[in-house]
């Protein structure tokens, strides 16, 4: 099966332009995590959908983030207007129904705005 | 403030002995412990969990050791191979859906 698949791998930007990443969950899988890494904060949890439905966007940085899952197999993130502080790793996760149970990472996109 | 504290940026092992990684958490609601592994340019990914219930749960040359008095949890690998040469972040959730994470532990088994 196909793991997580996050597009695209590597984005560079200027300051002010919009991105979009994107993030196709496995299959089967109920539950999708966005998460942003830096090494100042670590792994943090952006925004989490169940069943396609935000569940809970309180890490959302700011009004600039806003993410949406139209079906169960799609998933983006965007980022509009872009900053020089929103560089880093963006992972996208996803897991199956239930409590407890393994969340299942992209490879990542890393983003640099300039 | 941090719920989960991985205070060893790095360990260095030489291989074939063992390696000990550490974490402490502060949220007594957690009631389940996962350790990943992630590679440079990849995502994390899931190596081996624990449950509150449990004091220990062993996959292979990887144990997980659980402390709930010292809300404390070590991630045990015997014997150390350079392909463990990795970060590895510990992970706790509290009944739902969401993790929280550590900062990381930057593993090096040294041939």
């Amino acid at each position: 099966d196909a793991g997580v698949i996050q597009s695209p791998r590597h984005e560079v930007t200027e300051m002010g332009q919009e991105v979009t990443l994107r993030c196709k969950p496995i299959s089967g899988h109920n539950s999708l995590f966005w998460y942003r890494q830096t090494m100042m904060r670590g792994l943090e949890l952006l925004i989490y959908f169940n069943n396609n439905v935000p569940i809970d966007d309180s890490g959302m940085p700011e009004d600039r983030f806003s993410a949406k899952m139209p079906n169960a197999s799609f998933s983006t993130l965007k980022i509009q207007p872009s900053e020089p502080r929103d560089s880093a790793v963006y992972f996208c996760a996803s897991s199956r129904a239930g409590a407890k149970n393994i969340q299942y990472f992209g490879a990542g996109t890393r983003l640099s705005v300039l | 403030d941090q719920q989960v504290k991985q205070n060893s940026p790095s360990l260095s092992v030489q291989e074939g002995r063992i390696s000990i990684l550490n974490c402490d958490y502060t949220n007594s609601m957690f009631d389940y412990f996962l350790w990943y592994k992630k590679y440079p340019a990849e995502g994390p990914t899931f190596l081996i969990s624990i449950s509150s219930i449990k004091d220990k749960n062993e996959d292979g040359r990887f144990t997980v050791f659980l402390n709930k008095s010292a809300k404390h949890l070590s991630l045990h690998i015997v014997p150390s191979q350079p392909g463990d040469s990795a970060v590895y972040f510990c992970a706790a959730g509290a009944g739902s859906y969401q993790l929280t994470f550590g900062k990381g532990t930057k593993l090096s088994v040294i041939p």
